[in-house]
């Protein structure tokens, strides 16, 4: 069965680096996922889909400090230099019979 | 600019039904896919159904098969969610969403 696991929450310092983790269950690991986030009482917005060889292509206007990295079933993002704004639920995604999402990560930036 | 507004969600009695639908602008709606997905208040996003380009084939989570369908009209740019039979685990915002697009949402809340 393919499921996406997500730690249910990360935090970071202000100006600091988070990585947070994707899984994908096993058999699945050679899967594309696409990154999302969600903004405290906004919808989502696309990030960037991301290969297991680690290629990824950004969503218009998602500032470079936002990058997508994938080893082996993991796949990561990365986001660089904190701000306040990227306090956010931050989803990731693959596609199936439809989309399947993770659980989400809640990032806290202190 | 690509855009995606939800329309239609609203209150409504256990049992009931109501119709969802999402204009598109921006791109060429007929050649995408097309999803809904839904997220209850506090929990995270659910996917529900998804349509083809042309509309020939359509998929749906198992919570809603049966309940809901999916439908399109490529010539109005136009996607539906008709959802009938609702229960109180429906109540969540609606989402309509291209692979990299997503609507503002609209709230379905199923109560009486």
């Amino acid at each position: 069965q393919l499921v996406l696991t997500q730690s249910p929450s990360a935090s970071a310092s202000l100006g600091a680096s988070v990585k947070l983790t994707c899984t994908l269950s096993s058999g699945h690991s050679s899967y594309a996922i696409a990154w999302h986030q969600q903004q405290p009482e906004k919808g989502p917005r696309y990030l960037m889909k991301l290969n297991s060889d680690g290629s990824h292509s950004k969503g218009d206007g998602i500032p470079d400090r936002f990058s997508g990295s994938s080893s082996g079933a993991e796949r990561y993002l990365t986001i660089s230099s904190l701000q306040s704004e990227d306090e956010a639920d931050y989803y990731c995604q693959t596609w199936g019979t439809g989309m399947v999402f993770g659980g989400g990560t809640k990032l806290t930036v202190l | 600019e690509v855009q995606l507004v939800e329309s239609g969600g609203g209150l409504v009695q256990p049992g009931g039904s109501l119709r969802l639908s999402c204009a598109a602008s921006g791109f060429t709606f007929s050649s995408y896919w097309m999803h809904w997905v839904r997220q209850a208040p506090g929990k995270g996003l659910v996917w529900v159904s998804r349509i083809n380009s042309d509309g020939s084939s359509t998929s749906y989570a198992d919570s809603v098969k049966g309940r809901f369908t999916i439908s399109r009209d490529n010539a109005k740019n136009t996607l539906y969610l008709q959802m009938n039979s609702l229960r109180a685990e429906d109540t969540a915002v609606y989402y309509c969403a291209r692979d990299i697009d997503w609507g503002q949402g609209t709230l379905v809340t199923v109560s009486s």
